[in-house]
């Protein structure tokens, strides 16, 4: 089944204790993305990526890192969480191409709570 | 930064009413997304469109890039498309995968 992961699905966390959420795709997708979304500001993209080794910042990047050293995993890592960072996380994929345009699959979401 | 604005934010229906969603933004782009979110969080890709019209079912997506506006239809509405309704453009004139999003328009179809 195509599928787009994440885990965890929750996490309560302490201010300061780094983590790491991962995403993984099973569709050979080129193109991943992490989104966080808050109540009153919508969705808002994190960072994304269009291929291995090739990232790029999104709207809200500060506070974040991302890798992506192979095609199936783009894990989110914040190295000093904060309060403000409470939120929804979602991880999605999709094909790339410059003679297209590609929906997106989306992961489920990953609900975060920063103490 | 391209701005996006979605109308109506909330909208409640009739089941059986059609149902129309606006999404304008300020920066031309060559690609629109619209997206749904059912309650519990999950979201879904409708359609992603770069002119004229797309159907998918009962939904109808509509772009008009001169005009900067896009239009998301349901037709005979039903309970189950209760969701929120997003649209997604490009963050600026460049990469069509840096995106901005509206803030959604919360449907509820009332049986």
């Amino acid at each position: 089944e195509a599928q787009v992961t994440q885990n965890p699905r929750y996490l309560i966390t302490v201010t300061g204790k780094k983590l790491t959420v991962t995403c993984s795709q099973n569709m050979n997708h080129e193109y991943m993305s992490w989104y966080r979304q808050d109540p009153g500001l919508g969705l808002r993209q994190i960072y994304y990526s269009m291929n291995v080794e090739v990232t790029d910042k999104g709207d809200v990047p500060e506070g974040y890192k991302v890798s992506r050293k192979e095609k199936r995993n783009f894990p989110l890592i914040l190295e000093s969480p904060s309060p403000n960072q409470t939120s929804l996380y979602f991880c999605a994929s999709s094909l790339t191409g410059t003679s297209g345009y590609y929906e997106q699959y989306f992961g489920p979401g990953t609900r975060l709570t920063v103490t | 930064k391209n701005e996006v604005e979605q109308s109506p934010q909330n909208l409640t229906a009739q089941e059986g009413e059609f149902i129309t969603i606006n999404c304008s933004y300020s920066v031309g782009i060559s690609a629109l997304h619209w997206l749904q979110q059912h309650p519990g969080g999950g979201i879904v890709s409708l359609f992603m469109l770069s002119s004229g019209k797309k159907k998918h079912g009962r939904l109808i997506a509509t772009i008009n890039i001169q005009e900067k506006h896009s239009s998301l239809h349901i037709t005979a509405s039903h309970p189950r498309d209760s969701a929120v309704y997003i649209c997604a453009v490009p963050y600026s004139g460049g990469s069509n995968y840096k995106l901005t999003f509206g803030k959604g328009t919360l449907l509820t179809v009332n049986p």
